[in-house]
């Protein structure tokens, strides 16, 4: 049993390029969701799901899309970098939104030149 | 949206005890409470549903005043091993839709 797995680990990128950080759980969850983390700022929400083929925005969602095609998967597209993206990017899942544990990703580092 | 957590950070000696304490400005259904260890994923400790419950396995305990849209982490006896930042996240529901958003952490130093 994997839980969530996370790729990839590191991530290197230059001001303008686009990337997919993946997002997959073999746990059977409705709820996934996308946090990035800074220092000082906590987990911010960037976009969440409560199941395939729905979406929507969380705190932080500019600059960033995610689609949801099946219930495992749940990527992060960024269009296009930007410095401000530097961050760590946690992916997270739950059976049901709130009443249930949030299973973490090992997060991914992602540095934006 | 985001719910307030204080203080920002605690240092203390094994064996001491420490309240963390989170708070919203918008009514809350569910309250997480998780610790992350530095470099790590957070982890989770408990949940408290609406209802007013209290919760607590070995030395840590939780409460959960909804009234007041509070929660609070009690520690214990605190060990070595309860060094880390402590996260409350909170369940929202409002016109937007359910949302589920975390505090900025505790930084919680347990000294010999």
């Amino acid at each position: 049993n994997a839980g969530v797995t996370q790729t990839p680990k590191f991530q290197v990128l230059k001001t303008g390029q686009s990337m997919t950080l993946q997002c997959a759980q073999d746990m059977n969850h409705e709820y996934m969701s996308w946090y990035r983390q800074d220092p000082g700022m906590g987990l911010r929400l960037i976009h969440y799901s409560v199941g395939a083929g729905i979406t929507d925005q969380g705190e932080v969602p500019n600059g960033y899309n995610v689609s949801r095609s099946t219930t495992e998967d749940f990527p992060l597209r960024l269009l296009s970098a930007a410095p401000s993206q530097t961050s760590v990017y946690f992916c997270a899942s739950s059976y049901y939104l709130g009443t249930g544990e949030l299973f973490f990703g090992e997060g991914s580092r992602l540095t934006v030149l | 949206q985001q719910p307030v957590q204080s203080p920002q950070a605690v240092i203390l000696r094994e064996g001491e005890d420490a309240v963390i304490n989170c708070s919203s400005s918008k009514a809350l259904y569910s309250v997480h409470w998780y610790r992350q260890k530095h470099g790590e994923a957070p982890v989770f400790l408990m949940i408290l549903l609406k209802g007013g419950e209290q919760k607590g396995h070995d030395k840590i305990s939780a409460s959960f005043n909804e009234k007041k849209q509070q929660s609070s982490l009690y520690l214990t006896a605190s060990q070595l091993s309860y060094s880390g930042t402590y996260f409350c996240g909170t369940e929202i529901r409002d016109n937007y839709g359910q949302n589920f958003v975390f505090g900025p952490g505790t930084r919680l130093s347990v000294l010999p």
